[in-house]
């Protein structure tokens, strides 16, 4: 009964390195999410994928892409990671029009 | 554009007294209303949501939401506090449409005092 899968749990890079946050849902949900977590920010929107083959751009998109491998499957990617990149990064799955199901975070630190 | 506040961003509570999270929206189209809660180092759990049923809705752990369009809130409200709901709770709004994207508030941390 896994759910959402996030890897890694917890990342430090240096900056301008680049790395891939990896997402996997077995839930046969349609729409995938990229959240990022800040203090005092709540959650924002980086990337979604409404279905598979499909991606659109969220509130924060800048310095990262994503790649929607297969149904299951969704990737963020950092180019060149920047301190400003330090958060909490959440993926998320929902069928259509039901709520996001989450996985448990990747803490990520740029130094 | 949908959004949500959230008022306090830390609420402290005595154990056995109400709580009471605020939320407010604005959205120009009918919304979809969710209570998320996050333990620590732990994801987001779905406490309730409001799809237009009813305005009264009714979470896990005893929670519940009140949807009043008048004064365009989502209050969350628990009678009794138990330690165990010390947590971080973020309200959040939905279109309800196919790409059922979620704007969520700052959210508000719930310290329960014994």
């Amino acid at each position: 009964n896994a759910g959402v899968t996030q890897t890694p749990k917890f990342q430090v890079l240096k900056t301008g390195q680049s790395m891939t946050l990896q997402c996997a849902q077995d839930m046969n949900h349609n729409s995938m999410y990229w959240y990022r977590q800040d203090p005092g920010m709540g959650l924002r929107l980086i990337y979604y994928s409404a279905s598979e083959g499909t991606t659109d751009k969220g509130e924060v998109p800048n310095g990262y892409n994503v790649s929607r491998l297969n149904k299951r499957e969704f990737s963020l990617r950092l180019e060149s990671a920047a301190p400003s990149q330090t958060s909490v990064y959440f993926c998320a799955s929902s069928a259509d029009s039901s709520p996001l199901h989450f996985g448990n975070g990747t803490r990520l630190t740029v130094t | 554009a949908q959004s949500v506040t959230q008022l306090g961003s830390h609420v402290s509570v005595s154990e056995g007294a109400l709580v009471l999270l605020r939320c407010n929206y604005s959205s120009s189209v009918p919304p979809y209303l969710f209570w998320y809660v996050q333990y620590p180092n732990q994801g987001l759990q779905l406490l309730l949501k409001y799809t237009s049923a009813a305005t009264l809705v009714k979470g896990i752990n005893g929670f519940e939401a009140e949807f009043k369009k008048s004064e365009t809130s989502f209050h969350l409200t628990k009678p009794s506090a138990h330690m165990s709901d010390a947590a971080e709770y973020f309200c959040a709004v939905s279109d309800g449409g196919a790409t059922n994207k979620l704007i969520f508030g700052t959210g508000t941390l719930l310290a329960v005092q014994p």
